[in-house]
């Protein structure tokens, strides 16, 4: 069965620091991966996903993952923080070319931006 | 992408009662599902809904406490029936069109008191 590990339930950075929010998945075939940010008392935004091709995936709010197949890790990055960034971004996977459609996330990371 | 409206957005509740929260997808989509989301944590699934048949649920949810209907591509509803303050969550409906990312409603925040 697959599983989503993100380590670090808090990470905090300082406002133009480099942001990385840590997602590492357990699957015997490589799986769909996704990341989702919430903001409070919202629903789930998708940022960006790896589906094929490129392994290096840019998404919305200036934020990129790139998946390493050798590492089973689909990490989250950002050059510079800004202070809109603080939210909860939650790891997702699904696998493929199975009848099993739903989500598996992540324990989710809290990010705090520091002024 | 598919726009998915939830309602009702929050809730306060007495225990021993049920809630039936509604969703509804903009455009027809092969996939639904609803997920549990406990104060401070992940998204746990609580079942997916299929069309014109039952819903499939995963351990530890049964159908007589979360009954749920699909009767068409475009809605579904969770009932929490029963309710007692353990229940007191965010419930997050999902929609998924193939291997596509999934879409969320804005999640229905629960209090039972």
């Amino acid at each position: 069965a697959q599983s989503v590990t993100q380590l670090g339930s808090h990470v905090s950075v300082s406002e133009g620091a480099l942001v990385l929010l840590r997602c590492n998945y357990s699957s015997s075939v490589p799986p769909y991966l996704f990341w989702y940010v919430q903001y409070p008392n919202q629903g789930l935004q998708l940022l960006l996903k790896y589906t094929t091709g490129a392994t290096l995936v840019k998404g919305i709010n200036g934020f990129e993952a790139e998946f390493k197949k050798s590492e089973t890790s689909f990490h989250l990055t950002k050059p510079s923080a800004h202070m809109s960034d603080a939210a909860e971004y939650f790891c997702a996977v699904s696998e493929r070319d199975t009848g099993r459609r739903a989500l598996t996330f992540g324990s989710g990371t809290r990010l705090q931006v520091q002024p | 992408s598919a726009v998915i409206s939830q309602k009702p957005s929050r809730d306060i509740c007495q225990r021993g009662t049920s809630l039936t929260i509604q969703c509804q997808v903009d455009s027809q989509v092969t996939m639904m599902f609803w997920y549990r989301q406990q104060p401070g944590q992940s998204l746990t699934l609580i079942a997916t809904a299929n069309q014109g048949s039952e819903a499939t649920y995963e351990s530890g949810f049964v159908i007589d406490k979360f009954p749920i209907s699909r009767p068409n591509l475009t809605f579904s509803t969770l009932t929490v029936s029963n309710m007692s303050p353990e229940d007191s969550s965010i419930y997050l409906c999902s929609a998924r069109q193939g291997f596509t990312e999934a879409f969320f409603g804005q999640g229905t925040r629960l209090t039972v008191v």
